[in-house]
């Protein structure tokens, strides 16, 4: 089926240990995104993608990185993880009219 | 600035009730909203959007809502509840900038058999 995918769904770091999270899609679309979701706080944008090769950051950029060398895959890493880091990751795509698909997340623990 | 207030972090009605989850805006030009839904240990689903046009805007699953500017409301109805409708709902909200899209902190709906 056409959507998003993530992967790792769950992972469980040692504080200072990097990982990467993985998105990939496959309809096509120009724009991808990464937020972090918290109890009480909602979904907050990490980084964004307009297209292929280009990244910006949004609202909770610090501590995180993002590549997207290919078109339908967006990668968020963490170099360092700190336990604030704690959260569940999802990753989104669109076409320019804001019809968001998510993924089904990623639950990452950092101890 | 945009953002978003949903009244209630949780809402209980009995299952044939009616649903009223309660989304309130800010925004400095008319915005684009939306209505997601969330189910457990999955990511968000679309619900309903508006961006221009009709002011009640029909959804999936039954839900609609309706863009009143003069409150600044965006609340998200359903006429008769289903055990299925369970989930956490986000209203979100967007002057049209990717980057400038901001979630509300969500609604638990819960249906009481």
């Amino acid at each position: 089926n056409a959507g998003v995918t993530q992967t790792p769904k769950f992972r469980v770091l040692k504080t200072g240990q990097s990982m990467t999270l993985l998105c990939a899609q496959d309809m096509n679309h120009e724009y991808m995104y990464w937020y972090r979701q918290d109890p009480g706080m909602g979904l907050r944008l990490i980084h964004y993608s307009v297209g292929e090769g280009t990244t910006a950051k949004g609202e909770v950029p610090d501590g995180y990185n993002v590549s997207r060398l290919k078109k339908q895959n967006f990668l968020l890493g963490l170099e360092s993880a700190a336990p604030s880091q704690t959260s569940v990751y999802f990753c989104a795509s669109s076409p320019q009219d804001y019809g968001y698909t998510f993924g089904s997340g990623t639950r990452l623990t950092v101890v | 600035a945009q953002s978003v207030t949903q009244l209630g972090s949780h809402v209980s009605v009995s299952e044939g009730a009616l649903v009223l989850l309660r989304c309130n805006y800010s925004s400095s030009v008319p915005p684009y909203l939306f209505w997601y839904v969330q189910y457990p240990n999955q990511g968000l689903q679309l619900l309903l959007k508006y961006t221009t046009g009709a002011t009640l805007v029909k959804g999936i699953n039954g839900f609609e809502a309706e863009f009143k500017k003069s409150e600044t409301s965006f609340h998200l109805t359903k006429p008769s509840a289903h055990m299925s409708d369970a989930a956490e709902y986000f209203c979100a909200v967007t002057e049209g900038s990717v980057n400038q899209f901001y979630f509300g902190t969500g609604t638990s709906l819960t249906v009481i058999p």
